[in-house]
């Protein structure tokens, strides 16, 4: 069966870094990964939506990657704040089907 | 333009008795998703709706779970007989016409099964 996995659950960093977070598939192709970022307490939002014809997509500090080849997607945030600091999702839907899939998420903390 | 609404908010519930919780999509969206998520453990899908029709329920116990969405008012996910092993946060999304689309969530229930 299809399989999403984000391979960190905590990631601390410095605030100003790049934090880099990780999403892999396996078992399937998706047409399109999206990130999404949840804070404690809430449903997730919605970031950024990259299909499978597309290397990179940017929306201001973030950027999100993804290699077909690899069966990954990576997100970026750029000159990251302490505000940035959630938990990060990335979800897909299996190619021709439903299959909805969450990653875990990886938990960002960003020390001022 | 309002957002996805969920209520209650809180629900608490003792063994045995039934749960529901409602969900209304944004305006203009005719998907509607539900999402489980337990303490420290990520978002599991349940179910999938349209108007009128469950496209999806993979994700959803077979017994003392249901959902439907109906051409009017709110989806609802409801609960039978409740076990503690229920407690958790229910989310539902909406999006506009397809899977492959930004979906919006709602704030969730907290369901407690005491």
């Amino acid at each position: 069966s299809q399989k999403i996995e984000q391979n960190s659950e905590a990631l601390n960093i410095q605030e100003g870094k790049t934090a880099t977070l990780t999403c892999n598939y396996t078992n399937y192709s998706p047409a399109y990964l999206q990130w999404y970022r949840q804070d404690p307490g809430r449903g997730p939002v919605f970031l950024l939506l990259i299909r499978e014809n597309e290397k990179e997509k940017r929306k201001e500090r973030l950027k999100v990657t993804f290699d077909t080849t690899l069966k990954q997607s990576l997100f970026h945030i750029t000159a990251s704040q302490p505000a940035d600091s959630a938990t990060y999702l990335c979800f897909t839907s299996g190619a021709g089907s439903y299959q909805l899939t969450f990653g875990k998420g990886t938990k960002l903390s960003v020390i001022p | 333009n309002a957002g996805v609404m969920q209520n209650p908010r809180h629900l608490v519930r003792r063994r045995g008795q039934e749960a529901r919780l409602r969900c209304s999509p944004m305006k203009g969206h005719s998907h509607v998703y539900w999402y489980r998520q337990l303490p420290e453990e990520g978002l599991k899908f349940m179910v999938y709706l349209q108007k009128e029709n469950i496209i999806d329920e993979s994700g959803m116990p077979k017994e003392r779970f249901s959902a439907e969405f109906p051409k009017e008012g709110p989806s609802i996910l409801r609960i039978q007989q409740v076990v503690r092993g229920d407690s958790a946060a229910y989310f539902c999304a909406s999006s506009p016409r397809s899977i492959q689309e930004t979906q919006y969530f709602g704030p969730g229930t907290r369901l407690l099964v005491l």
